[in-house]
């Protein structure tokens, strides 16, 4: 069964304070892994796309990894203005326009 | 440019009625799914069009759901004789091709059955 897994399932950092968030994924024969955003009563948003081990994309104080088998979004001196929900998500090999989401990572920064 | 839009925003019905969810994708967009995400859980597949084929329906957990989309654009998600179990956040999302291309998310229509 395709399966994904964030941790920690709750972060709580200080201003200025960089950690990193896991992915682990199940799934053999990756073909994609995204990151999205997700803030309180909107849709998720869509961050990165990772295809291969060894991949690296950023976008501000955000980083996405990815190896064979888990991706790390690395948040550098992070700002209150980063506090969201983090998904991660991979196509399914039943079919890879449906994406199997891990329960995301709860980061929540303070000033 | 407009993303992907739903409508409405906040749905309280009775258990037993019948509710309709709305989306609309993104100009031009030849893939949609629809998704559910419930407190506390990942969301949760539902159903993909793609162009003018066959929908997946292989996550629709019950024959309650339905979906259609007409003219390859907007699509109506029905839920018949809602159970208090719907009650959840409808996601739609849409994207250009074929491949295992990111999604674009809709604000979503959170549904209370009451």
């Amino acid at each position: 069964e395709d399966q994904v897994t964030q941790s920690p399932e709750a972060l709580r950092l200080q201003e200025g304070e960089s950690s990193s968030l896991n992915c682990s994924y199940t799934v053999s024969g990756l073909r994609g892994l995204f990151w999205y955003r997700q803030d309180p009563g909107k849709g998720p948003e869509f961050l990165f796309t990772l295809y291969s081990a060894g991949e690296e994309k950023e976008k501000e104080r955000l980083k996405a990894t990815l190896t064979k088998k888990e991706s790390f979004l690395h948040i550098t001196a992070p700002k209150p203005e980063d506090s969201a929900t983090y998904l991660c998500a991979v196509p399914s090999r039943g079919g890879f326009q449906k994406l199997v989401f891990g329960t995301g990572t709860r980061l929540l920064v303070s000033p | 440019g407009a993303g992907v839009s739903q409508s409405p925003s906040n749905k309280v019905t009775e258990k037993g009625k019948d509710v309709e969810l709305r989306c609309d994708p993104i100009s031009g967009h030849t893939a949609l799914y629809w998704y559910r995400q419930s407190l506390g859980q990942g969301l949760e597949f539902l159903i993909y069009f793609q162009g003018n084929s066959a929908p997946d329906k292989s996550g629709l957990p019950s024959d309650r759901f339905s979906a259609e989309r007409t003219g390859g654009s907007v699509s109506t998600l029905t839920i018949q004789r809602t159970q208090q179990e719907d009650s959840a956040v409808y996601l739609c999302a849409s994207n250009g091709g074929a491949g295992p291309y990111e999604q674009y998310f809709g604000p979503g229509t959170r549904l209370t059955v009451t």
